[in-house]
């Protein structure tokens, strides 16, 4: 059975740095896109970023750009998030996920909660 | 990016009752290998979200037949036939034609 477990959740001060982990099971990683996808406090669902199978090919939303760095290891079947120069409007439940188009193949993480807080 | 619209954002329900919910996009969805790519999602309260029905019409394994997916070009649509108290959440559209992905503000269903 498919499964993603985000880590590295945690309150962080406005302008410091964290790094999430997202562990996969079950499934043939490194044949994945991966993604990462916020959701705000009672809010909707934001794409952040993504990186291509072999970690050749990276994209970010413009609201990111520049602060966060999307990376993973194929051989610890794990997709990194860091996250520099966070702000107040970062403060969100960070999915991980394959956000695919294919059958068989949609598999979401339960989330790592960021709280940017001083 | 591609801006994506639902109606209406607020959908009460009765149970037993059909439930329909529009997804439009600022541009056509067709990608250049003539598919459209469009999802939608189910996010229950407390849970990540679901995949429901992918490319438009194809419904995920596991999900119950009175979820469909219909549309195109710009016009898309989740519909349920007849409303369970399990349906309870919150339905997002996603496109994945045009880079990057971009989801619709969701759609709260809940039962009256």
């Amino acid at each position: 059975q498919a499964q993603l477990v985000e880590s590295g959740g945690s309150v962080v001060q406005p302008g410091r740095s964290l790094r999430l982990s997202c562990t996969a099971s079950g499934f043939n990683f490194s044949s994945y896109g991966m993604h990462w996808v916020r959701q705000a406090p009672v809010k909707g669902l934001e794409w952040v970023a993504v990186i291509s199978f072999d970690g050749r090919n990276k994209y970010y939303a413009d609201s990111v750009k520049g602060r966060f760095v999307i990376s993973r290891d194929n051989s610890k079947n794990t997709v990194y998030l860091e996250m520099n120069s966070l702000r107040r409007d970062d403060t969100a439940l960070y999915y991980c996920a394959t956000v695919s188009t294919t059958p068989f193949s949609d598999y979401w993480g339960q989330g790592a909660l960021v709280t940017v807080s001083s | 990016d591609v801006v994506m619209t639902q109606s209406p954002l607020s959908l009460p329900v009765t149970l037993g009752q059909p439930a329909s919910i529009s997804c439009r996009s600022g541009q056509g969805l067709v990608y250049k290998d003539g598919n459209t790519y469009l999802n939608w999602y189910q996010q229950r309260p407390g849970q990540s979200p679901r995949r429901l029905i992918y490319k438009v019409s194809s419904r995920d394994s596991g999900v119950p037949d009175r979820f469909s997916g219909s549309g195109s070009g710009t016009d898309f649509t989740l519909k349920i036939s007849r409303v369970e108290a399990e349906d309870v959440g919150i339905y997002y559209c996603m496109q994945a034609t045009h880079w990057p992905p971009t989801f619709g503000p969701g759609t709260k269903v809940d039962i009256k």
